[in-house]
């Protein structure tokens, strides 16, 4: 079965320079979701998105910024990026939002390491 | 306050026995959907179980089961038969009502250790 594909599997950037993540979510899920896992820590909740629109933000810093395309792909593009930054990003996508048992399947996530 | 409260950071348990990993959670929503994921190292996040607020039987999925006590506000995973690749991390999580778009909220997690 198909799941969900993120790229790149591993970025290193330097400080202040800026980022863009790409998610393919499952086919025919409505919606996608990013979240952010620092290390040794869980998943924060940072956007989603339900059919092509922002439905939801969490700890998103301002300098973070995400969108969905037409074709459902969703990007997260990070600006001056700080240290702190580093850490495992994460796609997740289900469907039918709201409904309680409609679990988000993972992406293998993007680790970034800001140097 | 914490929503998913996760007391054991790390447990051990032998090969083919079985391991309790606990969850506590807090909401005031009278629907509401509990999972379970597990973080190998390799750092993928898997699906594992639901159980919905309103379900009145536990849920399983094969080696998996919920423990699911409402009243006490606990959704413990049961792993029967531990094998050495249920070495991971594993996060309880809980998606809120119908107004909460869906996202989930984690736990802080329980690393498992099986050893063999």
């Amino acid at each position: 079965a198909a799941g969900v594909i993120q790229s790149p599997r591993h970025l290193i950037k330097e400080k202040r320079e800026t980022a863009t993540l790409k998610c393919y979510p499952i086919p025919r899920h409505d919606t996608v979701y990013w979240y952010q896992q620092g290390p040794g820590q869980d998943p924060q909740f940072l956007i989603s998105f339900y059919e092509k629109m922002q439905s939801d933000k969490g700890s998103i810093p301002d300098r973070f910024s995400a969108q969905q395309f037409s074709d459902y792909h969703s990007e997260l593009n990070m600006s001056s990026l700080e240290l702190g930054d580093s850490a495992l990003y994460f796609c997740a996508s289900s469907s039918q939002t709201g409904i309680l048992d409609s679990p988000l399947h993972f992406g293998n996530g993007t680790r970034l390491t800001v140097t | 306050a914490q929503k998913i409260t996760q007391t054991q950071p790390g447990m051990f348990v032998q090969e083919k026995e079985a391991v309790t990993l606990d969850c506590t959670y807090d909401t005031s929503d009278q629907s509401y959907g509990l999972f379970w994921y597990k973080q190998p190292s390799s750092g993928e996040m898997i699906f594992l179980i639901y159980q919905g607020s309103y379900d009145e039987q536990n849920a399983t999925e094969g080696r998996y089961s919920l423990n699911f006590q409402k009243a006490r506000k606990s959704a413990n995973l049961v792993i029967s038969a531990s094998q050495l690749g249920d070495s991971a991390m594993y996060f309880c999580a809980m998606r809120e009502g119908w107004g909460s778009q869906g996202n989930l909220i984690f736990g802080k997690g329980t690393k498992l250790s099986v050893k063999p």
